[in-house]
């Protein structure tokens, strides 16, 4: 089993839309996760931590559950340059600090 | 402040041949950690420095790998000798926790070709 789960998309949605992806993660000793956008052939950028509860940041959220081992995020007022890849992270939680990586959600913003 | 950087970008070489990339982590940050993505694949730890001293290599996929990182400083990681399989691409990152927090910086990451 993947220590990190997310749904490929793709996800095609037109400007000004609201689009959510969910990620789910095995290991429930688990306490950070995070949210990076990749774009095409480029490195992963940090876009927002999820420590507690939640996070806001502008048009996007992120949302923790831990009961159900899931973590999202919602991005409002869709702009074209939000398309990219969105990685679902976990970090190992035995004290190295590594990162477990979804395989990415695609999405494409469309005009 | 300068980001994390690799060198090369791009790098392509025949089966049983040797390479190695570099990372040159952000100033000043003690963790560095390599990772790997195969074409179709989620990116993939490989192996975590503090300073110079390898905190975790169970990423590391066999004895054809060695990574360094002398002085604590920038890191190099050797394929000897290069296998069709690992092909992919090599991301470097870099962390100084602060207060718990453990945000990873990533480089541009070298893509790796093996014919």
């Amino acid at each position: 089993r993947k220590e990190v789960e997310q749904d490929p998309g793709p996800f095609n949605v037109p400007e000004g839309a609201t689009v959510a992806f969910n990620c789910t993660y095995s290991n429930s000793a688990s306490q950070s996760f995070f949210w990076y956008r990749q774009d095409c052939r480029k490195e992963p950028k940090l876009l927002m931590s999820v420590y507690s509860s939640g996070n806001e940041d502008g048009r996007f959220t992120a949302q923790l559950n831990r009961a159900s081992q899931y973590i999202s995020l919602l991005i409002r007022d869709s702009k074209l340059s939000d398309s990219a890849t969105y990685l679902c992270v976990v970090i190992d939680q035995t004290g190295a600090n590594n990162l477990f990586f979804g395989t990415g959600t695609r999405l494409t913003v469309i005009p | 402040e300068a980001g994390v950087t690799q060198f090369p970008s791009h790098s392509v070489i025949e089966k049983g041949q040797t390479v190695t990339l570099r990372c040159d982590p952000i100033s000043g940050h003690d963790n560095l950690y390599w990772y790997r993505r195969v074409m179709g694949k989620e990116i993939k730890f490989l192996l975590h420095f503090v300073k110079e001293s390898k905190q975790d290599e169970s990423g590391m996929p066999n004895n054809r790998f060695l990574a360094e990182r002398t002085g604590g400083t920038y890191s190099t990681l050797k394929v000897q000798p290069a296998e069709l399989e690992d092909s992919g691409v090599y991301f470097c990152a870099s962390s100084q926790p602060l207060a718990g927090v453990y945000e990873q910086y990533f480089g541009p990451g070298t893509r790796l070709t093996v014919t």
